[in-house]
């Protein structure tokens, strides 16, 4: 069965400070991965996502950064932290093709920049 | 670009049957799904509609309009842990229908 992992779950960074939240997915192969943003009460934006290794459409224009190293690995980066940024990070994958509406979201990265 | 536009909290009492509303624009239609998210956690897959009418999934039903651009989502015999906050979302044709846009999500409140 395919499942998903990101981490860490919780970090409380200071501004300026660098980022980097990991996510892997295991028993597929080929997805399409996805990191969103989901601010307190508020709904889900996209910031990248990826259709293979290598390839990044970012969605939004600020400072953080994605790359995919590996087919099922998807890393979401910052150089300098703002307070912006605090938020509810969210991987999410889903079958390459457009089969249908599903995606499968790992457990979320709480991030406070203080 | 696509929008998806839905009511912000719906309340209800355990029991009931609720009904959340979607409507959608977008240039190119690929399907609607609903996903639940509670405090604190990540969102899960509940439904997706191709085609018009009506999907059932135990107490949870997901309808598809797509000549009037609308679904809704029909929760039953609602209990405690149906509060939650629901999203629609569809497919961006802008991006080969790569990529998923939600709607802002309505938070149901369930009380006894």
């Amino acid at each position: 069965s395919q499942t998903i992992h990101q981490w860490p779950a919780t970090l409380v960074q200071p501004v300026g400070s660098p980022l980097s939240l990991e996510c892997t997915v295991e028993g597929t192969s080929n997805p399409n991965l996805y990191w969103y943003r989901q601010a307190a009460g508020r709904g889900l934006q996209l910031l990248f996502y990826s259709v293979g290794i290598g390839q990044i459409s970012s969605e939004v224009p600020q400072n953080l950064s994605a790359s995919r190293p590996q087919d099922r690995q998807f890393i979401l980066s910052s150089k300098k932290l703002l307070l912006s940024d605090s938020g509810f990070y969210l991987c999410a994958w889903s079958g390459s093709g457009r089969a249908t509406g599903e995606l499968f979201f790992g457990e979320g990265s709480r991030l406070t920049v203080l | 670009g696509q929008s998806l536009e839905q009511p912000s909290e719906v309340t209800a009492v355990e029991g009931a049957i609720v009904q959340i509303n979607c409507t959608y624009q977008t240039s190119g239609f690929y399907g609607l799904s609903w996903y639940q998210q509670h405090d604190g956690g990540a969102p899960t897959f509940l439904s997706y509609n191709a085609l018009d009418g009506l999907e059932e999934t135990g107490r949870f039903s997901s309808f598809l309009s797509r000549s009037d651009s609308y679904g809704y989502l029909l929760l039953q015999e609602l209990q405690m842990k149906d509060s939650a906050s629901y999203f629609c979302a569809v497919r961006d044709p802008d991006t080969g229908f790569q990529k998923l846009v939600f709607g802002t999500g309505t938070r149901l409140l369930v009380s006894p």
